[in-house]
């Protein structure tokens, strides 16, 4: 059975420090690996990654993957009380690449 | 602007009674997605449409109905039958192209069954 999981469930850390969300997944025919950021509503996009070793970067926020181990990290430095949220690692599966399985999230909370 | 609009964003049910979501994209994608958030739980796939007349259920379609009559639209009935309906529901588009950012989300439908 396919299955994307993501720890630690929960965190809360103090602006400016570092976080490191992890996603570990076992997923059939694999493709790729999404990261989304959701605030209350909508997730947003944050990285796809497909391909191992290669660090994508965002500003404070970069990620990379590991085919090998089957995980993926999600990095975030010098964070602000704005990146307080949840953190969804996904990825596709089935037939159609938008059919998506989703972790159950990192709820991250900054403290000023 | 282009995007996906869902409505009610919140909606009050008494147990028993069959409501109905809406979801209209005019981003001009074939596929078309419903997704069901739990508290402190990810996404779970109900239905999905890769084009018009045509959907398949996902992992967790029993108690919901979908239809797909036109590109714009795929409406979801959480019927009687679904045991825990009260739940966050997210509607959801892409491109067959699918490539991580062109998947769109709408701002949610928040359902409550009392």
């Amino acid at each position: 059975e396919d299955k994307v999981v993501q720890s630690p469930l929960s965190l809360v850390v103090h602006e400016g420090d570092t976080v490191t969300l992890n996603c570990s997944y076992e997923v059939t025919n694999f493709r790729s690996l999404l990261w989304y950021k959701q605030e209350k509503k909508a997730p947003t996009f944050l990285f796809m990654l497909t391909s191992s070793g290669i660090e994508k970067k965002s500003g404070r926020l970069s990620s990379i993957l590991d085919k090998k181990e089957l995980f993926s990290i999600l990095n975030i430095t010098a964070t602000q009380t704005g990146d307080s949220a949840i953190y969804l690692c996904a990825a596709p599966y089935g037939g159609s690449q938008g059919n998506l399985i989703f972790g159950k999230g990192t709820k991250l909370s900054v403290k000023p | 602007d282009g995007g996906i609009t869902q409505s009610p964003k919140y909606l009050f049910r008494k147990e028993g009674q069959n409501v109905t979501l809406s979801c209209e994209q005019n981003l001009n994608h074939d596929a078309m997605y419903w997704y069901r958030q739990d508290p402190g739980q990810g996404l779970r796939l109900i239905y999905y449409s890769q084009i018009v007349n045509d959907f398949q259920k996902g992992d967790i379609a029993e108690g919901y109905s979908v239809s797909r009559e036109k590109k714009e639209s795929f409406p979801l009935t959480v019927t009687s039958a679904q045991k825990n309906p009260t739940a966050f529901y997210l509607c959801a588009s892409s491109t067959h192209d699918f490539s991580g950012n062109t998947i769109y989300f709408g701002e949610g439908s928040w359902l409550t069954v009392v």
